[in-house]
């Protein structure tokens, strides 16, 4: 039983890089969220999807990007990778009504 | 004001005290309240769901108080485990809504 599941848990990657974080979810959950955490602080909303081919913006969309072709996957995208985009990034998803279930996280470094 | 603030913290008890969290909310449509667990550098896991009537759950209790929009947690005869950073959880809106977290109450319990 897998859960949610994060891939890579770590990257470095330079300034102006790309590249996408893999989120998978395998408990047939329409709602998926990715949410960012900088050392010492909360969660904060990235991207959001309710079901396949629905997506919309939290409270820190700027310089992401996200896909749900399917109810399983939801990737987030980082176009031209900024020293400020260094945090940990968590998926998680959820039923309609109930707790959200978490990945175990990536942590990314921009250098 | 923030949609979700928690008391700051942090909160350094021996073992065996009773400590309590406290988390306002401002949106007064949030249907769905939760407490998460985070330990150091690792994913958010549910601690409990609040339900209107508050509930318990071992040594931890949670109560909610709609019209204060106010959540408390309780946690009796404390342990080095519990040691952690508790999250105060809101659904923006309705029970469907998505999840905004507090930044969190970092708690350490002392030999």
């Amino acid at each position: 039983n897998a859960g949610v599941t994060q891939t890579p848990k770590f990257r470095i990657l330079k300034i102006g890089q790309s590249m996408t974080l893999q989120c998978t979810q395998d408990m047939n959950h329409n709602y998926m969220y990715w949410y960012r955490q900088d050392p010492g602080m909360g969660l904060k909303l990235i991207y959001y999807s309710v079901g396949a081919g629905i997506t919309d913006k939290g409270e820190v969309p700027n310089g992401y990007n996200v896909s749900r072709s399917t109810t399983e996957d939801f990737p987030l995208r980082l176009e031209l990778a900024a020293p400020s985009q260094t945090s940990v990034y968590f998926c998680a998803s959820r039923p309609e009504i109930a707790e959200a279930f978490f990945g175990q996280g990536t942590r990314l470094t921009v250098v | 004001r923030k949609e979700v603030e928690q008391d700051p913290g942090p909160f350094n008890v021996p073992e065996g005290a009773t400590v309590a969290f406290n988390c306002t909310y401002s949106n007064s449509a949030s249907q769905s309240f939760f407490w998460y667990r985070q330990d150091c550098r690792k994913e958010p896991k549910l601690l409990m769901s609040v339900y209107s009537s508050g509930n318990e759950d071992g040594r931890f209790t949670a109560q909610l108080n709609r019209a204060s929009q106010y959540i408390s947690l309780l946690i009796r005869d404390s342990k080095l485990s519990d040691s952690a950073t508790y999250l105060c959880v809101v659904t923006r809106g309705g029970s469907q809504g998505n999840l905004i977290f507090g930044k969190g109450t970092k708690l350490s319990v002392k030999p």
